[in-house]
């Protein structure tokens, strides 16, 4: 099973300011991805991280907001870019392993 | 649209007891289910993986049954211990990998008490 940390592990945030989110995995892996989870909500993906590539989004996510880089197999991050107080959730990185899927341990994010 | 729909939304056992927990899906096409235990400040974890060909997984106390023509799972726990207080989730998949293209229910939150 792949192994994932994420830092910083919990943060609090100033309004306008960015946060950039570190995903790494023990393995080499083909698919990342990044979900966020706000309170009492259930995971919404954000994006697949392309190793070399620019990142696929999904709809309602944009690149300027949380633009995300992959420069290799085994690490990605996520910056949430302009903050205000509707980013306070958990992101959360991912990784598919065949049938399997990973999750890493969560940032808590909270935007004041 | 897919949705998964759990239930219920919360619950409150006494340590050793038993439970189930619920999963009704509108996934297609569907190729496997997935429960997830989360805890508090955690990521999830996977507890059993299901295609449409299996009616049951086992995971020590944790027991998953699928009926793939009512499109319905239930996670079942044996004799509950204090730390199995967590959300479980219940996540469908139309392929084989998943990856991008999950279904999240909201989950189920247990609280076992003394």
């Amino acid at each position: 099973s792949a192994v994932i940390s994420q830092k910083p592990s919990r943060d609090i945030c100033q309004r306008g300011t960015s946060l950039t989110i570190q995903c790494q995995v023990d393995s080499q892996v083909t698919m990342m991805f990044w979900y966020r989870q706000q309170p009492g909500q259930s995971l919404t993906l954000i994006a697949t991280a392309n190793q070399g590539s620019e990142a696929t989004y999904e709809s309602g996510f944009v690149i300027d907001k949380f633009p995300i880089s992959r420069p290799n197999l085994t690490f990605s991050t996520l910056t949430v870019s302009n903050m205000s107080p509707e980013d306070s959730s958990i992101y959360l990185c991912s990784v598919a392993d065949g049938v399997e899927q990973f999750f890493g341990p969560g940032t808590r994010l909270t935007v004041l | 649209k897919n949705q998964v729909e759990q239930s219920p939304q919360s619950l409150i056992i006494l340590e050793g007891k038993n439970c189930t927990l619920q999963c009704n899906y509108t996934v297609s096409p569907f190729s496997n289910l997935r429960w997830y235990k989360q805890d508090t400040g955690r990521g999830p974890v996977s507890l059993t993986i299901m295609t449409f060909s299996e009616n049951t997984k086992s995971n020590g106390r944790y027991t998953a049954t699928l009926d793939a023509d009512t499109k319905q799972s239930s996670l079942h726990i044996t004799a509950s211990q204090l730390s199995d207080s967590a959300s479980y989730i219940c996540v469908v998949s139309p392929f084989t990998g998943g990856g991008n293209k999950l279904t999240f229910g909201t989950g189920t939150q247990l609280k076992v008490e003394l």
